[in-house]
């Protein structure tokens, strides 16, 4: 599975747009991008997934660009309640490795 | 649509002394995970369950780690005996498909203290 790289940390205000960049310029063919997405005491939630050019749905939207070697995760006007760790994970679509790899994640810190 | 539920949420228990997780699944999930996370480090991956088979357990640190799906539904995992070094969280997720590009759904975590 590709290596990702991301932030260790950023800062918004509420009302911001706040853009995360993952590197994984070991992407695979078959790669998937995946995104999740942490509160402090639960688990990781997924919020978005793509595989190339741009997929937006209700939480966020997802930039890949050609060569798909880094992707971008964009939050749309921030509130402290998207102050979280985000995670970039890159993995095959089909066949039997179903584990996820998690790097550092980006922590969110979003200020009023 | 109950989510991925952990039992117990904290246990504190000496060094030396066994636990026991539980995890239950979404229904109707054949895959079960189980990860972790140790204070400082990164959440890893211990094994994979589907149904009641494991898939990989290439995560486990070592046999004092015992993981169990009897049935295929709720899994469990024994720690035993428990060390310093086994603290931190401890995750369970699921998902209907086997890859890893398929959505998991985890549950809230179990934090586990050794003493």
């Amino acid at each position: 599975l590709a290596k990702t790289t991301q932030p260790i940390s950023m800062d918004s205000y509420e009302g911001q747009e706040v853009n995360i960049t993952c590197s994984h310029n070991n992407i695979a063919t078959n790669d998937y991008i995946t995104w999740y997405q942490q509160f402090p005491s639960q688990g990781p939630r997924f919020i978005i997934q793509g595989y190339k050019t741009k997929v937006t749905n209700e939480v966020a939207s997802l930039f890949i660009p050609a060569d798909r070697k880094s992707s971008t995760l964009s939050l749309p006007r921030v509130s402290l309640s998207d102050t979280a760790v985000y995670y970039c994970l890159v993995g095959v679509r089909s066949g039997n490795t179903g584990k996820l790899i998690f790097g550092q994640g980006t922590t969110l810190q979003v200020k009023p | 649509e109950a989510g991925v539920t952990q039992f117990p949420s904290h246990s504190v228990i000496e060094k030396g002394q066994t636990v026991t997780l539980r995890c239950d699944p979404i229904s109707g999930h054949d895959n079960l995970y189980w990860y972790r996370r140790v204070m400082g480090k990164e959440i890893k991956f211990l094994l994979h369950f589907v149904k009641e088979s494991k898939q990989d357990e290439s995560g486990m640190p070592n046999n004092r780690f015992l993981a169990e799906r009897t049935g295929g539904t709720y899994s469990t995992l024994k720690v035993q005996p428990a060390e310093l070094e086994d603290s931190g969280v401890y995750f369970c997720a699921s998902s209907q498909h086997r890859d890893s590009a398929a959505e998991q759904y985890f549950g809230p975590g179990t934090r586990l203290t050794v003493t």
